[in-house]
């Protein structure tokens, strides 16, 4: 069975970098046939796409976020990660990491149960 | 890329029905039949119910059903249960492999 699982410090202080690690299991993110993305909620708000990225390392961006994000993946360790740049409290959220399937835009599925991250000194 | 407009809430109590709506622009919801909706139960994962504006994924049941006109989709849910109670979000695709979400709606079963 596919899951997918967050793993990340819960705490980053304001102006340092995010980082965050999406681990795949049941099946392997080099497959031509999914995307791996990021998404986020903060605290008594909506969900935020974040990017993705695919099987050959292209990644896709929030505009919003283009640049202070990158997405990468370690194909060896079946994980993906996120990385985010120069936190304020506004980072502070709940984040998630799903599957999308690049032939049918909108699958989003399935997700992983999210991980807090709060930003503060 | 602004988020979908949804209502805060929606309830309906058991066996009825609820609709709720999701406002875009034709950048995103207009523009495309790529409209997703979610299902949330707070601590859980997020989980699909619906794809391209009207599809279920398996498993999920016909309870559940999504329409779309020009820049508004709609979710219904037929015959509430107590476990639809949850937290629902739209999403569209917004081109360039981007997607933007909904505000969420909170749907109660009386």
């Amino acid at each position: 069975q596919l899951q997918l699982q967050e793993s990340g410090p819960g705490l980053v202080k304001p102006s340092e970098t995010l980082s965050l690690i999406c681990t795949v299991s049941g099946d392997s993110i080099r497959s031509s046939s999914y995307y791996w993305g990021w998404i986020r909620q903060p605290p008594g708000k909506g969900l935020e796409w974040i990017g993705s990225i695919n099987y050959s390392g292209n990644t896709n961006y929030n505009p919003s976020l283009k640049s202070r994000v990158t997405i990468s993946a370690d194909t060896s360790k079946n994980q993906f990660a996120l990385k985010m740049t120069s936190v304020t409290a506004a980072d502070t959220a709940v984040y998630y990491c799903a599957r999308l399937s690049p032939r049918v835009p909108g699958w989003l599925d399935p997700w992983g149960q999210g991980t807090l991250v709060t930003v503060s000194s | 890329q602004s988020a979908l407009t949804q209502p805060p809430s929606a309830s309906g109590s058991p066996g009825q029905s609820v609709t709720i709506s999701c406002t875009g622009t034709s950048s995103d919801v207009g523009g495309y039949n790529y409209v997703s909706w979610f299902q949330h139960h707070p601590g859980k994962a997020p989980k699909l119910m619906i794809y391209e504006v009207s599809k279920r994924p398996s498993g999920v049941p016909d309870r559940f059903s999504g329409s779309k006109s020009g820049n508004t989709a709609s979710l219904t849910v037929s015959g509430l249960q107590a476990e639809d109670e949850a937290d629902y979000y739209c999403s569209s695709y917004a081109g360039s492999n981007s997607y933007v979400f909904g505000t969420g709606t909170k749907v109660t079963v009386l």
